[in-house]
């Protein structure tokens, strides 16, 4: 079974620049999930999806990131402008249906930004 | 919301030694319990979890956790530690999809 998957694996930018990360579930989850990991930290939640919709986007600064998935499949986070304090390790999860293991989260390995 | 807290940034234990990393929790509603390893630049990798049932959860790695309701805790255990255990440890709830993370414990593994 393919694992989720994340692009790019880095990414080193300045600070007021835009940035774009993209994500690919496993196939079937319909539920899909960002996370941001600064450094030393636990990973917070961004935002989640159920299929195409927004579930919880309550942590998401909406001043300068933003969200979307199209089809209920793929999905980007975008940054634009980005701040210093973005830097971090920006992981993408997935989640089956209901009644198939939906309490387990599948991690991809990350995107790491540096905003210099 | 839920949350969680984990005692201890960091625990140092000698290869072969107890491994024990605290974790409580707070919830208004039963949760779903989770212990998440993460090696330097991997993903994080689901150790086990507790849904309901027994409370005692075996899995992978030797690794197990109890899920104390009286106490809120889910502390995990591992009796005799050996280097390649040497990671960040996360402790997680989750109550309707929910997911939230605590801090992190890095494990240390002396020779």
């Amino acid at each position: 079974e393919a694992g989720v998957a994340q692009s790019p694996r880095y990414k080193i930018i300045e600070k007021r620049q835009s940035v774009a990360f993209w994500c690919n579930p496993i196939s079937g989850h319909a539920t899909l999930y960002w996370y941001q990991q600064i450094l030393g930290q636990g990973p917070k939640l961004l935002i989640q999806f159920q299929n195409n919709g927004v579930v919880d986007d309550s942590q998401l600064p909406k001043d300068r990131f933003s969200a979307e998935r199209l089809k209920g499949v793929d999905s980007t986070l975008k940054i634009q402008p980005a701040k210093l304090e973005d830097s971090a390790v920006y992981l993408c999860a997935s989640s089956p249906p209901q009644g198939q293991g939906y309490e387990k989260l599948f991690f991809g390995s990350g995107t790491q930004l540096s905003v210099l | 919301a839920q949350s969680v807290t984990q005692l201890g940034s960091h625990v140092s234990v000698s290869e072969g030694a107890l491994v024990l990393l605290r974790c409580n929790y707070s919830s208004s509603v039963p949760p779903y319990l989770f212990w998440y390893v993460q090696y330097p630049n991997q993903g994080l990798q689901l150790l086990l979890k507790y849904t309901t049932g027994a409370t005692l959860v075996k899995g992978i790695n030797g690794f197990e956790a109890e899920f104390k309701k009286s106490e809120t805790s889910f502390h995990l255990t591992k009796p005799s530690a050996h280097m390649s255990d040497a990671a960040e440890y996360f402790c997680a709830v989750s109550t309707f999809n929910d997911m939230r993370f605590g801090a992190g414990t890095r494990l240390t593994v002396k020779p």
